[in-house]
């Protein structure tokens, strides 16, 4: 079955450090990969995606996530954090070729950057 | 160019009440999907518009959810009779060409508290 895992709940970060939120997933095919950000009484904010090329992806704000095939994971990184990247952020994958135009994601990982 | 939109924010029904929730893709998008985020878990798909046309409803619960798009522009989600369980954030998205890893453009969500 398709799934997306996001191991951590919750992640804290000191701003100006470097932040990483993980994310793996399984996919019978090749994948397509997203990142959103949603922040408080907000809607999901799409940040990047992976399709293809480059296993590196920059995005939005600062972000940049790594497409790393054998170990099917996608983890969404950014240099220096700010105390304004604190949010609850989704991985997401679809499948290629099958399980139709739907995307599958993860519980959701919640940042939260200290001034 | 406006954003998808959902309305409306918030709903709060008793258990056995009839609720609907609306959604305005962003205009010149076929495609439109319906997802439901419950108490904290992953966000799930609910189900996949082409224009007018159910594409995919795979992710539909259980009969008591019946989404509409007539006319291929807004869609929307009726639930009846509700229950508990179905409380949770609705969100909304739309896309030109999901085949070849189009974004979903997520709107702000629908907040449904039944009690």
């Amino acid at each position: 079955a398709q799934s997306v895992a996001q191991p951590e709940d919750q992640v804290n970060v000191a701003e100006g450090n470097p932040l990483t939120v993980k994310c793996t997933y399984s996919v019978s095919g090749n994948p397509y990969l997203f990142w959103y950000v949603q922040y408080p009484n907000r809607g999901l904010q799409f940040l990047l995606k992976y399709i293809t090329g480059d296993n590196l992806v920059k995005g939005s704000y600062g972000f940049e996530a790594e497409f790393n095939k054998s170990q099917t994971s996608f983890h969404l990184k950014k240099p220096s954090a700010l105390v304004s990247d604190s949010a609850l952020y989704f991985c997401a994958v679809r499948d290629r070729w099958t399980g139709g135009f739907k995307t599958i994601f993860g519980a959701g990982t919640r940042l939260f950057v200290k001034a | 160019e406006a954003g998808v939109t959902q309305f409306p924010s918030h709903s709060v029904i008793e258990k056995g009440q009839t609720v609907t929730l609306r959604c305005d893709p962003i205009s010149g998008h076929d495609n439109l999907y319906w997802y439901r985020r419950v108490m904290g878990k992953e966000i799930k798909f609910l189900l996949h518009f082409v224009k007018e046309s159910k594409q995919d409803e795979s992710g539909m619960p259980n009969n008591r959810f019946l989404a509409e798009r007539t006319g291929g522009t807004y869609s929307t989600l009726k639930v009846q009779p509700a229950e508990l369980e179905d409380s949770g954030v609705y969100f909304c998205a739309s896309s030109q060409d999901p085949g070849k890893g189009d974004t979903q453009y997520f709107g702000p969500g629908t907040r449904l508290t039944v009690l």
